[in-house]
């Protein structure tokens, strides 16, 4: 069974930086990519970001670039995001999903539960 | 790509036919994905490659299309299919979904 565990959401301050994670089991990590996409309150699914299976390919959303970094550790089977200057409008589920094949360009077959980044003062 | 579904929000009854759209601003070929979404709940992929069932999708559920307009179908609703619905495109980066269809009873 594929389980995506995520970790590292929270309340932090405008401008602060913060590093999502997300701990994989249940298949074999190295072999596909990964993303995350998040959900701001009431609101629709937006991707966020992509990494290839092996982590040598990243895509991001045009309006986080140079905020947000992915990354991956297929030794410890976990996805990273690494988000600085944080602001109100980031405030959000952040869910990681694996995606069907190693290419960036896949459909999320499996998503986890989500960790909630709240950016306020 | 901007991704386009309609009708925002459906009032439907169990048991009946429900019909969702989802249009590409540009072609995505097959590369179109269905997900379903309850409150408090991540999304699960339902429908890939516009019309393949993902695994454990009950055959009530079938996507069709190709190019920009594709359509999701639920033959006859469940209890359990009242969600949001959302389409993906993955054909290209950055990828997009649509802003969802609310099926309600």
């Amino acid at each position: 069974e594929v389980r995506l565990l995520e970790s590292g959401g929270g309340l932090v301050q405008p401008g602060g930086s913060l590093r999502l994670s997300c701990a994989a089991s249940g298949f074999t990590f190295s072999k596909y990519a990964m993303s995350w996409v998040r959900q701001a309150p009431g609101k629709g699914l937006e991707w966020v970001s992509s990494i290839s299976d092996t982590g040598l390919r990243a895509s991001y959303a045009d309006s986080l670039k140079g905020r947000f970094t992915i990354s991956r550790d297929n030794s410890k089977n976990t996805l990273y995001l690494q988000v600085i200057g944080l602001r109100g409008d980031h405030t959000a589920v952040y869910f990681c999903a694996k995606m069907s094949r190693g290419s960036n360009t896949s459909p999320f077959d499996s998503w986890g539960q989500g960790t909630l980044v709240t950016v306020s003062s | 790509i901007v991704v386009t579904q309609s009708p925002g929000t459906l009032s439907l009854s169990p048991g009946e036919r429900v019909t969702l759209s989802c249009r590409a601003s540009e072609s995505v070929s097959s590369n179109l994905a269905w997900y379903q979404q309850k409150p408090g709940q991540a999304p699960r992929l339902l429908i890939y490659g516009a019309s393949y069932r993902a695994t454990g999708i009950p055959d009530r559920f079938g996507g069709s299309g190709s190019g920009t307009d594709f359509t999701l179908t639920i033959s006859r609703l469940e209890p359990e299919d009242f969600a949001v619905y959302y389409c993906q495109q993955y054909d290209i980066s950055p990828l997009t979904f649509g802003g969802g269809t609310k099926v309600e009873i």
